[in-house]
Formats: structure tokens, C-alpha cells, sequence
């Protein structure tokens, strides 16, 4: 158990609808890191934040966006779904800015659009 | 830009045999790497890091990774594997210079058989 829970475990959405996933990370962490995993992209970056801030952008879609909260939960909303968006999402947290704090990830959301 | 690139989406070992699974980078400035377990249905689980301390990087379960900068390459390896070792595994890259996101090379599951 690493310590980074979130939820849901599972998602299935049509095409078209919003979801919102949530992360808490480990009690300490100020970080927060949001990770896609796809079988055609593999494990790609969305977006981190630190602290309450936006600190870095990866491949992330106008469609999704993610905000942290001040007791430092983190939600990545993901609207206008496709069916390519059908993915695991990790998040992510460390204690630091950047590396080389150790990321720990938690178990993933798996979401199915349909 | 940084990339990862991991030789062999599968391997397949017999127990007690040695476990080498192959990680090259690229990166413009010295990285830090990562080596990442994910068992089915879970998240990622952190294996071991190089920070430039140690070329030479033990961690959990038994598993090393040796850093070669002439080579650009942080291979793992464990000498005797052991049926729970199968899982997927992912090399990760993240640059020196504060870069806070992590890139992820396509992950290379293992077999362990009898």
C-alpha cells in the first residue's frame, strides 16, 4: 500500500459525459502527479501540481483539466469523453517539487467510456 | 528531449534463472532513473532510483541496476527469479535540471516458469 488512494476503481461512461477522478496523496506529500495508461500510448504524464499551484503540463487534452485542493487532494476532470480516452489514470505524489523525490502511485482509476 | 527505450516487451525466464531486463535512455543533461514494478491490477511500485550517488544501485526484492553513461543505459538485473516476480516492469527517466515529470519507456512484462 503506498499510501495514495483513488477513487473510483472503476468507471464507465458513454461517450460524450464528464467524470471526475480523485486522488489523496500520502499524508506529508505536497505533490501530486496524474499519469495515463494506455495500451496503444503506454504510461504517459498529464499534469503536476504542487501545492495548491500548477507546476507542470504534459500531454494533456483541453478536454481534461485537474485541479489541487488546500487539504492537497487532487481531482482530474475529464469531459466531451471518447472512446480513445478509455484508460487507467494514476496519480501520483512525492514530498518534493521534482526529482529525485520518489513518486508513489496509487492503485489507478480504470475508466471504460462506451 | 528525454526518451526511454525498453528491448523486449516480453521475457520469459525459468525460476532461478537470471533476470535482465534492458533500459536505454536519452536525456541532454545527466537524468535520474527509475526502475517501477506494476503487478496485475495495481499501481506502480517504486524498485530502485539512480541519483549519481552509486552507479551501481541495489533494491527492494533483490533486483540492481547498473548505470552506464558510456553505454546510456540502466539495465536490471536479479540473479535468481522467483515466481513472484512476474509483473510488468518500467524504466523511467526524469531530468536533473528539475524537470518534475517522469517518461516512461513501454514496460516489459516477465514470465516466471516453473
Amino acid at each position: 500500500d503506498s499510501g495514495v488512494t483513488q477513487t473510483p476503481k472503476h468507471l464507465i461512461t458513454a461517450t460524450g459525459q464528464r467524470v471526475t477522478l480523485r486522488c489523496s496523496p500520502r499524508s506529508g506529500d505536497l505533490s501530486v502527479y496524474w499519469y495515463q495508461q494506455s495500451l496503444d500510448q503506454g504510461l504517459q504524464f498529464l499534469i503536476q501540481y504542487y501545492n495548491g499551484e500548477e507546476r507542470a503540463k504534459g500531454n494533456i487534452l483541453e478536454r481534461f483539466s485537474a485541479q489541487q485542493f488546500p487539504d492537497l487532494h487532487s481531482e482530474l476532470n475529464l469531459s466531451s469523453l471518447e472512446l480513445g480516452d478509455s484508460a487507467l489514470y494514476f496519480c501520483a505524489s512525492s514530498v518534493g517539487l521534482a526529482a529525485p523525490y520518489e513518486q508513489y502511485f496509487g492503485p489507478g482509476t480504470r475508466l471504460t467510456v462506451t | 528531449a528525454q526518451s526511454v527505450t525498453q528491448l523486449g516487451s516480453h521475457v520469459s525466464v525459468s525460476e532461478g534463472a537470471l533476470v535482465l531486463l534492458r533500459c536505454n535512455y536519452s536525456s541532454s543533461v545527466p537524468p535520474y532513473l527509475f526502475w517501477y514494478v506494476q503487478y496485475p491490477n495495481q499501481g506502480l511500485q517504486l524498485l530502485l532510483k539512480y541519483t549519481s550517488a552509486a552507479t551501481l544501485v541495489k533494491g527492494i526484492n533483490g533486483f540492481e541496476a547498473e548505470f552506464k553513461k558510456s553505454e546510456t543505459s540502466f539495465h536490471l538485473t536479479k540473479p535468481s527469479a522467483h515466481m513472484s516476480d512476474a509483473a510488468e516492469y518500467f524504466c523511467a527517466v526524469s531530468d536533473q535540471g528539475g524537470s518534475e515529470k517522469l517518461v516512461f519507456g513501454k514496460g516489459t512484462k516477465l514470465t516466471v516458469n516453473p
